[in-house]
């Protein structure tokens, strides 16, 4: 597609039900990434995937959180037993190796816990 | 603890006047920064980047400014239009590893007609 492409925009969610978000990268774009803004905070990163190397899941908060990569396209993040405190939006990133270091980032999944 | 902080979540300007934006890191490793620009409803978008062999890099209305020594970049939006209104986030990355960036938390931008 043009764009990356993140679903849902929103998300409204009961404490302890597993969440699951989708991200489509730009066609083409060999990596992938993971962040998410919480309230008042800078772009936190979550996980990295390139082609079909080990993804880099440094930054995953918790075991709660996982995502995979299929076909080497769309990254789904899922979040189980979700807590208050993962309400955040939640951006997806991707970007070729000719411009590794200029993302283009979705719109972001605006995820909150009740 | 934040490693790219802004200290200043908002700033409000005058259209044509000189808009300027303040980045602080602690890591003495990071060597590339970024600025993006964020429209409410979509994603953060690239607007510059400056590497740490530079102390300078400009685009159009937009120059960053990078003080090593300080630890310190500014981005310096000139004339500002109403269109710039945003939030302008930083971000800085370790040389050869731009597969994780440190993002400020970001300052809104209001440009006023």
């Amino acid at each position: 597609g043009a764009g990356v492409s993140q679903s849902p925009s929103n998300k409204v969610t009961e404490k302890g039900k597993d969440v699951e978000l989708r991200c489509d990268p730009i066609s083409g774009h060999t990596a992938l990434y993971w962040y998410r803004q919480s309230l008042g905070q800078g772009l936190e990163f979550l996980i990295y995937f390139q082609g079909n190397s080990a993804p880099d899941k440094s930054g995953l908060p918790s075991d709660r959180f996982s995502a995979e990569r299929t076909g080497g396209s769309v990254s789904t993040l899922t979040i189980q037993r979700t807590q208050q405190e993962d309400s955040a939006v939640y951006l997806c990133a991707s970007s070729s190796p000719a411009r590794p270091r200029g993302y283009t980032f979705g719109s972001g999944t605006r995820l909150t816990v009740v | 603890d934040q490693q790219v902080k802004q200290n200043s979540p908002s700033l409000s300007v005058q259209e044509g006047r000189i808009s300027i934006l303040n980045c602080d890191y602690t890591n003495s490793m990071f060597d590339y920064f970024l600025w993006y620009k964020k429209y409410p409803a979509e994603g953060p978008t690239f607007l510059i980047s400056i590497s740490s062999i530079k102390d300078k890099n400009e685009d159009g209305r937009f120059t960053v400014f990078l003080n090593k020594s300080a630890k310190h970049l500014s981005l310096h939006i000139v004339p500002s239009q109403p269109g710039d209104s945003a939030v302008y986030f930083c971000a800085a990355s370790v040389r050869n590893n731009f597969n994780k960036f440190y993002f400020g938390s970001g300052t809104k931008l209001n440009v006023k007609p």
